[in-house]
């Protein structure tokens, strides 16, 4: 699987609104982009999954522009529970299930 | 449904000593998968299960390295002669099959090898 490249660290303060960038320049055409957050001492938990244009769930936005290289998570008026690892993978149909992770983007909130 | 549970939470041994983790699974999911953490990394796939049958192993799995799964619920993760390098938190994970794009991972067994 394609792997892709994230800010290593964000900071940010409470009641503000988070936008994490994610490039993957070669995502294939069955690639789904998937992210994830992980809190210390805790697995990973799903957060949000698209293919393209935009996805909105009840935690957060997924952005995909018409190319596909990149995507943003936007995370709404942060609090200092999203403090988290967040993850951007990409999924293909093929491999569910067997993700690849990196180092994800270390977000922290302050108050 | 109580989500994905692992047992022991942490565990310290003695190196060349055997260690197994248990791992059960949300209890409609047919699919079980275990990754290895380290500290500062993303988790690492280690192996996956449908059902009962075990369907890919990593590289990182070495042959000191065995899971089960025998009847398709709870799974196990066995490590022989542990080594330093073995020191990592493992991850149990499990999917339902209409839905497995979205992995529920457990809170992990953290293991030091000293």
């Amino acid at each position: 699987l394609a792997k892709t490249t994230q800010p290593i660290s964000m900071d940010s303060y409470e009641g503000q609104e988070v936008n994490i960038t994610c490039s993957h320049n070669n995502i294939a055409t069955n690639d789904y982009i998937t992210w994830y957050q992980q809190f210390p001492s805790q697995g990973p938990r799903f957060i949000i999954q698209g293919y393209k244009t935009k996805v909105t769930n009840e935690v957060a936005s997924l952005f995909i522009p018409a190319d596909r290289k990149s995507s943003t998570l936007s995370l709404p008026r942060v609090s200092l529970s999203d403090t988290a690892v967040y993850y951007c993978l990409l999924e293909r149909g093929s491999t569910l299930g067997r993700l690849y992770f990196g180092r994800g983007t270390q977000l922290t909130v302050w108050p | 449904d109580t989500g994905v549970s692992q047992d022991p939470r942490h565990k310290i041994t003695k190196r060349g000593q055997n260690v197994t983790f248990r791992c059960d699974p949300i209890s409609e999911h047919n699919r079980l998968y275990w990754y290895r953490q380290t500290l500062g990394q993303g988790p690492e796939f280690l192996t996956y299960f449908q059902n009962e049958a075990q369907l890919e192993k990593s590289r990182l799995l070495s042959d000191r390295f065995s899971a089960e799964r025998p009847k398709g619920s709870f799974s196990t993760l066995e490590i022989q002669r542990t080594e330093q390098g073995d020191s990592a938190m493992y991850l149990c994970a499990s999917s339902w099959d209409r839905d497995a794009e979205k992995l529920f991972f457990g809170s992990g067994t953290q293991l030091s090898v000293l």
